[in-house]
C-alpha cells in the first residue's frame, strides 16, 4: 500500500514569516507530486506540481523534492493570515493522486 | 473556462437508499475521478474513469459505483447507505492522457456533501 505521510500540525507561524510544510511518501518509483491548499469547508484547489529534484517557485511558494530521501515539502514565503489553511500532499499513482492527510497551517497576525 | 460543477451541493438521505452524485469537468477534460473526504481517513480515491472506461478503482465496496458519458460528465452511484458514507464527495477533472505521467493535476469541483441518517 503506498502512502503519503504528513504532520497533522497545527503549525503555527507568525505573519511574514516562512512556513514550511513536509511530506514523505513511500513509493520509490513515485514522479509527480503535487500540493493542494483546502481551505475549511472548501475543495481542494492545486498550488503547484513537481516532478524534478531540486526547487521550484511560484511567486511566494517553493516546492523542493528530494527524490533520494523521498520527500517533498513546501515552502510559503511571507505568510499570510489569508495562507491559514489545510495543505495536502499527493503524489501520483498511475491514473490516481494518493493524499496525505494534511498539514493544518496557522498565521497568526 | 468554467470549474468543474458538482451536484448537488447537499444532500440529506437516510439508510438504506441509493444516491447518485454528478459532475461536470472542465471543458476539454476527459478525465474524472471521484474521491471521498472524511475527517478521519482524508481523501480516499474512488475511481477514474476516461472516454467512459473506468480505468481505476479504489478499495470501496461495491455499492460504489460510477460512470461516464461520452460529453465526459460523470455520475457516481452509492447503494444501501450506510452511516460511515457520510462524507464530502469530491469530483475532479484532468486532461490526463494515456501515458502522460507528469502532469495534468487534478481540478477538484466544490463537492457534494452527503449526510446519511
Amino acid at each position: 500500500q503506498k502512502e503519503v505521510e504528513q504532520n497533522s500540525g497545527p503549525l503555527s507561524v507568525p505573519e511574514g514569516a516562512i512556513a514550511s510544510l513536509n511530506c514523505t511518501y513511500s513509493d520509490r518509483g513515485s514522479q509527480s507530486f503535487f500540493w493542494y491548499r483546502q481551505y475549511s469547508g472548501k475543495s481542494p484547489e492545486l498550488i503547484m506540481f513537481i516532478y524534478s529534484n531540486g526547487d521550484k517557485e511560484d511567486g511566494r511558494f517553493t516546492a523542493q523534492l528530494n527524490k533520494a530521501s523521498q520527500y517533498v515539502s513546501l515552502l510559503i514565503r511571507d505568510s499570510q493570515p489569508s495562507d491559514s489553511a489545510t495543505y495536502l500532499c499527493a503524489v501520483k499513482d498511475t491514473d490516481k493522486l494518493i493524499f496525505g492527510t494534511g498539514t493544518r497551517l496557522q498565521v497568526f497576525p | 473556462k468554467a470549474g468543474v460543477t458538482q451536484t448537488p451541493r447537499y444532500l440529506i438521505k437516510t439508510r438504506g437508499q441509493q444516491v447518485t452524485l454528478s459532475c461536470s469537468p472542465i471543458s476539454g477534460h476527459r478525465s474524472v475521478s471521484w474521491y471521498q473526504q472524511t475527517p478521519g481517513q482524508g481523501l480516499q480515491f474512488l475511481f477514474e474513469y476516461f472516454s467512459e472506461t473506468q480505468r481505476n478503482k479504489g478499495n470501496f465496496p461495491g455499492r460504489f459505483s460510477g460512470r461516464q458519458f461520452s460529453n465526459s460528465r460523470s455520475e457516481m452511484n452509492v447503494s444501501t447507505l450506510e452511516l460511515g458514507d457520510s462524507a464530502l464527495y469530491l469530483c475532479a477533472s484532468s486532461s490526463h492522457r494515456q501515458g502522460d505521467t507528469y502532469n495534468s493535476p487534478l481540478h477538484f469541483g466544490n463537492g457534494t456533501r452527503l449526510t446519511v441518517t
